[in-house]
């Protein structure tokens, strides 16, 4: 069975670019969560999908928005780059809900340069 | 709010000794404790799933327990393949999102 997927695995932007970051989950889970991991920080929950629709979302600014498609699919976009917004940014998907376990990608490593 | 706290932050161990991992937590109404295996530069590997005190679970050197207050990983003669950083996770009843700890770096001496 294929797990989680992200792409790219790299991605190099400048100051106020915009990021896409895209994420196919584990075959029949429908709900996908974005967290990012900074250099030596622990996981900070960003966003939480299921059913096409946003359920949570943790302390970020507007600027990191994304959405869900029919096909369960994700993408995250990180408006207005700033420097510190460099991380490995992970994504994980789950059949149900937020107390189903959550399995991983490989993650994409964002730098802004 | 919901807090992890994992001990020790590094633990550097000789092959064959055995040692305990710390996840403390505070939560207004625990779903579900996790921990995950992290290897550098890549995403959080799922380990296991503990829901309520009392509760353990194993696989190969690892064991799992819970307890109201805290969760153990215990490693039984590791190996220098199970050198990782070892990540807890909390979930809540009421906020909807997973609470991760900031891990334990093991490494393990041949």
């Amino acid at each position: 069975e294929a797990g989680v997927t992200q792409s790219p695995t790299h991605l190099i932007k400048t100051r106020g670019q915009q990021a896409t970051l895209r994420c196919s989950p584990i075959s029949g889970h429908t709900s996908v969560y974005w967290y990012q991991q900074a250099l030596g920080l622990g996981l900070q929950f960003l966003l939480w999908y299921d059913e096409g629709e946003e359920r949570n979302r943790g302390n970020f600014p507007p600027r990191f928005s994304g959405r869900q498609f029919p096909n369960y699919s994700s993408e995250l976009n990180v408006n207005a780059l700033e420097l510190e917004d460099s991380a490995l940014y992970l994504c994980a998907s789950s059949l149900d809900g937020i107390q189903e376990t959550q399995y991983f990608g490989p993650g994409t490593r964002l730098l802004v340069l | 709010e919901d807090q992890v706290t994992q001990s020790p932050e590094a633990l550097r161990l000789q092959e064959g000794e055995s040692s305990s991992l710390n996840c403390s937590y505070t939560v207004s109404g625990l779903r579900g404790l996790f921990w995950y295996r992290q290897d550098p530069g890549k995403g959080p590997e799922f380990l296991f799933t503990l829901y309520s005190a009392g509760e353990e679970k194993e696989k190969e050197r690892l064991k799992a327990t819970l307890t109201k207050k805290e969760s153990f990983l215990h490693i039984t003669a590791p190996k220098p393949e199970d050198s990782a950083t070892y990540l807890c996770a909390v979930a809540n009843f009421g906020n909807e999102k997973l609470t991760f700890g900031t891990g334990t770096r093991l490494t393990i001496i041949p």
